[in-house]
Protein backbone atom coordinates (compact mmCIF):
# COMPACT_ATOMS: atom_id res chain seq x y z
CA UNK A 1 0.00 0.00 0.00
CA UNK A 2 1.73 2.99 -1.67
CA UNK A 3 -0.81 5.68 -0.45
CA UNK A 4 -0.53 8.47 -2.52
CA UNK A 5 2.72 8.98 -4.82
CA UNK A 6 4.07 11.98 -6.85
CA UNK A 7 5.72 12.05 -10.13
CA UNK A 8 8.13 13.69 -10.78
CA UNK A 9 10.30 14.38 -7.41
CA UNK A 10 11.92 17.47 -8.63
CA UNK A 11 11.72 19.49 -12.00
CA UNK A 12 13.65 22.38 -13.61
CA UNK A 13 11.94 24.28 -16.46
CA UNK A 14 12.53 27.04 -18.42
CA UNK A 15 9.80 29.97 -18.59
CA UNK A 16 7.14 28.68 -21.78
CA UNK A 17 7.70 25.19 -21.56
CA UNK A 18 4.88 22.57 -20.47
CA UNK A 19 4.66 19.79 -18.21
CA UNK A 20 2.55 17.16 -16.49
CA UNK A 21 2.68 16.61 -12.57
CA UNK A 22 1.21 13.12 -11.53
CA UNK A 23 -0.50 11.59 -8.55
CA UNK A 24 -1.91 8.24 -7.70
CA UNK A 25 -3.22 6.76 -4.89
CA UNK A 26 -4.04 3.51 -4.04
CA UNK A 27 -6.77 3.70 -1.36
CA UNK A 28 -9.55 3.59 -3.71
CA UNK A 29 -10.62 7.47 -2.73
CA UNK A 30 -12.79 9.79 -4.60
CA UNK A 31 -11.75 12.76 -3.92
CA UNK A 32 -8.16 13.98 -5.16
CA UNK A 33 -6.51 17.81 -4.96
CA UNK A 34 -3.50 19.80 -6.00
CA UNK A 35 -2.09 22.46 -3.54
CA UNK A 36 0.92 24.67 -3.91
CA UNK A 37 2.80 25.60 -0.88
CA UNK A 38 4.90 28.34 -1.40
CA UNK A 39 7.82 30.10 1.18
CA UNK A 40 6.50 31.05 4.35
CA UNK A 41 2.81 30.16 3.27
CA UNK A 42 0.63 27.33 4.20
CA UNK A 43 -0.91 24.84 0.75
CA UNK A 44 -3.43 26.75 -1.02
CA UNK A 45 -5.65 24.74 -3.63
CA UNK A 46 -5.18 24.89 -7.29
CA UNK A 47 -7.82 22.33 -8.57
CA UNK A 48 -9.72 19.61 -6.91
CA UNK A 49 -12.05 16.46 -7.84
CA UNK A 50 -14.57 14.82 -6.59
CA UNK A 51 -14.48 11.30 -8.68
CA UNK A 52 -13.70 10.46 -12.32
CA UNK A 53 -14.27 12.68 -14.78
CA UNK A 54 -14.81 15.77 -12.71
CA UNK A 55 -12.75 18.60 -11.84
CA UNK A 56 -13.68 21.37 -10.29
CA UNK A 57 -11.04 24.99 -9.56
CA UNK A 58 -9.77 25.36 -6.52
CA UNK A 59 -8.45 28.89 -4.68
CA UNK A 60 -5.27 29.48 -7.41
CA UNK A 61 -6.51 27.85 -10.67
CA UNK A 62 -4.88 30.24 -13.37
CA UNK A 63 -2.15 28.81 -15.10
CA UNK A 64 -3.01 25.35 -14.54
CA UNK A 65 -5.47 22.55 -15.83
CA UNK A 66 -6.37 18.93 -14.63
CA UNK A 67 -7.34 15.58 -15.71
CA UNK A 68 -9.16 12.62 -14.20
CA UNK A 69 -9.66 9.96 -15.98
CA UNK A 70 -9.02 7.45 -14.20
CA UNK A 71 -9.93 7.04 -10.79
CA UNK A 72 -6.38 6.11 -8.85
CA UNK A 73 -4.98 9.02 -10.98
CA UNK A 74 -5.12 13.31 -10.96
CA UNK A 75 -2.70 14.95 -13.18
CA UNK A 76 -1.82 18.62 -12.91
CA UNK A 77 -0.66 20.62 -16.57
CA UNK A 78 1.53 23.66 -16.86
CA UNK A 79 0.96 24.82 -20.37
CA UNK A 80 3.47 27.99 -20.26
CA UNK A 81 5.08 27.50 -17.03
CA UNK A 82 5.92 30.77 -15.44
CA UNK A 83 8.77 31.86 -12.36
CA UNK A 84 5.67 32.63 -10.67
CA UNK A 85 4.51 28.58 -10.88
CA UNK A 86 7.95 27.98 -8.61
CA UNK A 87 6.99 25.98 -5.62
CA UNK A 88 6.26 22.87 -4.35
CA UNK A 89 3.20 20.76 -4.98
CA UNK A 90 1.09 18.72 -3.15
CA UNK A 91 -1.69 15.93 -4.44
CA UNK A 92 -3.78 14.91 -1.74
CA UNK A 93 -6.68 12.22 -1.84
CA UNK A 94 -9.65 11.50 1.04
CA UNK A 95 -12.83 9.94 0.92
CA UNK A 96 -15.93 11.32 -0.33
CA UNK A 97 -17.21 13.94 2.17
CA UNK A 98 -20.22 12.48 3.56
CA UNK A 99 -19.25 14.32 6.88
CA UNK A 100 -16.32 16.98 7.74
CA UNK A 101 -13.79 14.24 9.33
CA UNK A 102 -12.41 13.20 5.82
CA UNK A 103 -8.87 13.36 6.52
CA UNK A 104 -6.91 14.28 3.27
CA UNK A 105 -3.91 12.68 3.10
CA UNK A 106 -0.52 13.63 1.20
CA UNK A 107 1.99 12.88 -1.56
CA UNK A 108 5.52 13.46 -0.40
CA UNK A 109 5.63 16.71 -3.03
CA UNK A 110 7.03 17.84 -6.46
CA UNK A 111 9.87 20.59 -6.01
CA UNK A 112 9.18 22.55 -9.41
CA UNK A 113 11.76 25.60 -10.39
CA UNK A 114 10.99 27.37 -13.16
CA UNK A 115 13.96 29.35 -14.81
CA UNK B 1 -15.38 33.58 3.46
CA UNK B 2 -13.45 31.31 5.36
CA UNK B 3 -9.80 32.22 7.19
CA UNK B 4 -7.42 30.65 9.23
CA UNK B 5 -4.34 32.49 11.46
CA UNK B 6 -1.44 31.16 13.10
CA UNK B 7 0.01 34.26 14.62
CA UNK B 8 3.08 32.58 15.94
CA UNK B 9 6.02 31.95 12.85
CA UNK B 10 8.09 30.42 14.93
CA UNK B 11 8.45 28.63 18.36
CA UNK B 12 10.96 27.18 21.05
CA UNK B 13 10.65 24.92 23.40
CA UNK B 14 12.52 22.98 25.87
CA UNK B 15 12.51 18.61 25.16
CA UNK B 16 9.94 17.34 27.56
CA UNK B 17 7.89 20.90 27.95
CA UNK B 18 4.79 21.12 27.01
CA UNK B 19 3.73 23.80 24.02
CA UNK B 20 0.84 25.52 22.67
CA UNK B 21 0.55 26.18 19.32
CA UNK B 22 -2.01 28.85 18.16
CA UNK B 23 -4.66 28.80 15.37
CA UNK B 24 -7.76 30.90 14.77
CA UNK B 25 -10.02 31.04 12.37
CA UNK B 26 -13.33 32.37 10.76
CA UNK B 27 -16.42 31.09 9.44
CA UNK B 28 -20.08 31.61 9.17
CA UNK B 29 -20.55 27.84 8.65
CA UNK B 30 -21.93 26.54 11.42
CA UNK B 31 -21.06 23.01 10.40
CA UNK B 32 -16.81 22.80 9.99
CA UNK B 33 -14.19 20.94 11.25
CA UNK B 34 -10.32 21.86 12.25
CA UNK B 35 -7.12 20.19 11.54
CA UNK B 36 -3.52 19.86 12.13
CA UNK B 37 -0.48 18.70 10.04
CA UNK B 38 2.97 18.49 10.78
CA UNK B 39 5.34 18.87 8.49
CA UNK B 40 8.69 18.31 9.46
CA UNK B 41 12.00 19.28 7.72
CA UNK B 42 11.88 16.13 4.66
CA UNK B 43 8.39 17.79 3.30
CA UNK B 44 5.37 15.31 3.90
CA UNK B 45 2.88 16.65 5.11
CA UNK B 46 1.88 14.07 8.75
CA UNK B 47 -1.89 14.38 9.66
CA UNK B 48 -2.18 14.50 13.86
CA UNK B 49 -5.47 15.40 15.38
CA UNK B 50 -9.26 16.67 14.01
CA UNK B 51 -11.83 18.29 15.38
CA UNK B 52 -15.32 19.03 14.56
CA UNK B 53 -17.69 22.05 15.34
CA UNK B 54 -20.63 20.11 17.04
CA UNK B 55 -17.73 17.72 19.42
CA UNK B 56 -18.56 17.89 22.52
CA UNK B 57 -15.04 17.60 23.89
CA UNK B 58 -11.64 18.50 22.86
CA UNK B 59 -10.07 15.58 20.46
CA UNK B 60 -6.90 14.32 22.10
CA UNK B 61 -4.16 11.71 19.66
CA UNK B 62 -1.38 10.55 22.28
CA UNK B 63 0.91 13.24 22.90
CA UNK B 64 -1.54 15.84 20.96
CA UNK B 65 -4.62 17.43 21.91
CA UNK B 66 -6.52 20.03 20.81
CA UNK B 67 -7.91 22.99 22.87
CA UNK B 68 -11.09 23.95 21.02
CA UNK B 69 -12.56 27.13 22.43
CA UNK B 70 -16.51 27.70 19.93
CA UNK B 71 -17.08 31.13 21.14
CA UNK B 72 -13.13 32.46 20.97
CA UNK B 73 -12.56 30.66 17.29
CA UNK B 74 -9.97 29.49 18.41
CA UNK B 75 -8.45 26.09 17.88
CA UNK B 76 -4.64 25.75 19.89
CA UNK B 77 -2.76 22.25 19.40
CA UNK B 78 -0.83 20.98 22.77
CA UNK B 79 1.90 18.97 22.39
CA UNK B 80 2.58 17.61 25.88
CA UNK B 81 6.34 16.23 26.56
CA UNK B 82 7.67 17.58 23.60
CA UNK B 83 10.35 15.27 21.43
CA UNK B 84 13.57 16.64 19.55
CA UNK B 85 11.30 14.70 16.53
CA UNK B 86 8.85 17.54 16.75
CA UNK B 87 10.76 20.16 15.53
CA UNK B 88 8.99 20.89 12.57
CA UNK B 89 6.33 23.19 10.40
CA UNK B 90 2.80 22.79 11.80
CA UNK B 91 -0.18 23.41 9.88
CA UNK B 92 -3.70 24.43 10.93
CA UNK B 93 -6.66 24.36 8.11
CA UNK B 94 -10.23 24.05 8.10
CA UNK B 95 -13.33 23.09 6.30
CA UNK B 96 -16.61 23.95 6.00
CA UNK B 97 -19.94 22.05 5.02
CA UNK B 98 -20.81 24.09 2.23
CA UNK B 99 -16.97 23.78 1.50
CA UNK B 100 -17.27 19.74 0.43
CA UNK B 101 -14.01 18.84 1.98
CA UNK B 102 -11.67 21.89 0.71
CA UNK B 103 -9.31 22.36 3.27
CA UNK B 104 -7.93 26.25 4.24
CA UNK B 105 -4.57 26.34 5.73
CA UNK B 106 -2.87 28.95 8.13
CA UNK B 107 0.49 29.65 7.45
CA UNK B 108 2.22 27.95 10.10
CA UNK B 109 4.66 27.76 12.91
CA UNK B 110 7.89 26.61 12.94
CA UNK B 111 8.36 24.22 16.04
CA UNK B 112 12.07 23.90 17.51
CA UNK B 113 12.51 21.58 20.07
CA UNK B 114 15.75 22.40 22.16
CA UNK B 115 17.58 19.43 24.29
Amino acid sequence: NAGVTQTPKFRVLKTGQSMTLLCAQDMNHEYMYWYRQDPGMGLRLIHYSVGEGTTAKGEVPDGYNVSRLKKQNFLLGLESAAPSQTSVYFCASSYSVRGLQETQYFGPGTRLLVL
Amino acid sequence: AQKITQTQPGMFVQEKEAVTLDCTYDTSDPSYGLFWYKQPSSGEMIFLIYQGSYDQQNATEGRYSLNFQKARKSANLVISASQLGDSAMYFCAMTTYNQGGKLIFGQGTELSVKP
